[in-house]
C-alpha cells in the first residue's frame, strides 16, 4: 500500500520567514494531495490540495508544489504568523475513491 | 452549513470493555470516513462508505471492530472487546462524493482503554 514520509518532524521558524514542509509518497498512481491544519485539541482541517495534472497550486500565502517524477510534494508558508503553529499532515490519495494515507505530521511553531 | 457531529467527545473504558461511537456527516455527503489517529500520528483510515455500502475497510480490525451506515447517513462504529491499544481519537469525516473531493472532520471522540 501507499507510504507517506514527512520531513522534518518539528520545524521552528521565526514571524515573518517561510516554512517549507516536505512529503515522499510510494505509489506513483497516487494523484490527489491534501494538506490538513491540526491545532492541539482540534480536528483536522483542509488547508490547500492539489492534484496530480497540476505541479502548483497557491492560496495567498499557501503554496503547495508537486514532483511526480520524484514521487514528492511541498507545503510552501510565506510570512509566517504566530497562529500558523499547528501540526501540518500531509496526505495522498489512491485509487478512484482517493483513500487518504496520512504521513505522521509536522509541528510547526513560529516564534514571535 | 452544520458540520460533521460526534459523539460522545470522550469515553473511558477497560480493556475488555466495548464501546460505540456515532457520526452524523455533513447533509448530502454520501461519503462517510471512519478514521483512527493514535498520539502523535496521522489519522489512519477504518472504513469508507460510500451511501450504506462499504467501499473500503481493509484496515479494520474485524475481529473487533465493526461499522455501519444502515440507511446511508449517519454511521455508528463499535469496539469489542477494547484493547489497551485501542486508546485513540476516533475521527469521523464526509465527502460529498469521494473521489479526491474535500474531507471534512468532525471533532472527534477520545478513547482511553485501561
Amino acid at each position: 500500500g501507499e507510504n507517506v514520509e514527512q520531513h522534518p518532524s518539528t520545524l521552528s521558524v521565526q514571524e515573518g520567514d517561510s516554512a517549507v514542509i516536505k512529503c515522499t509518497y510510494s505509489d506513483s498512481a497516487s494523484n490527489y494531495f491534501p494538506w490538513y491544519k491540526q491545532e492541539l485539541g482540534k480536528r483536522p482541517q483542509l488547508i490547500i490540495d492539489i492534484r496530480s495534472n497540476v505541479g502548483e497550486k497557491k492560496d495567498q500565502r499557501i503554496a503547495v508544489t508537486l514532483n511526480k517524477t520524484a514521487k514528492h510534494f511541498s507545503l510552501h508558508i510565506t510570512e509566517t504568523q504566530p497562529e500558523d503553529s499547528a501540526v501540518y499532515f500531509c496526505a495522498a490519495g489512491t485509487g478512484a475513491n482517493s483513500k487518504l494515507t496520512f504521513g505522521k505530521g509536522i509541528t510547526l511553531s513560529v516564534r514571535p | 452549513e452544520a458540520g460533521v457531529a460526534q459523539s460522545p467527545r470522550y469515553k473511558i473504558i477497560e480493556k475488555r470493555q466495548s464501546v460505540a461511537f456515532w457520526c452524523n456527516p455533513i447533509s448530502g455527503h454520501a461519503t462517510l470516513y471512519w478514521y483512527q489517529q493514535i498520539l502523535g500520528q496521522g489519522p489512519k483510515l477504518l472504513i469508507q462508505f460510500q451511501n450504506n455500502g462499504v467501499v473500503d475497510d481493509s484496515q479494520l480490525p474485524k475481529d473487533r471492530f465493526s461499522a455501519e451506515r444502515l440507511k446511508g447517513v449517519d454511521s455508528t462504529l463499535k469496539i469489542q472487546p477494547a484493547k489497551l491499544e485501542d486508546s485513540a481519537v476516533y475521527l469521523c469525516a464526509s465527502s460529498l462524493n469521494g473521489g479526491g473531493e474535500t474531507q471534512y472532520f468532525g471533532p472527534g471522540t477520545r478513547l482511553l482503554v485501561l
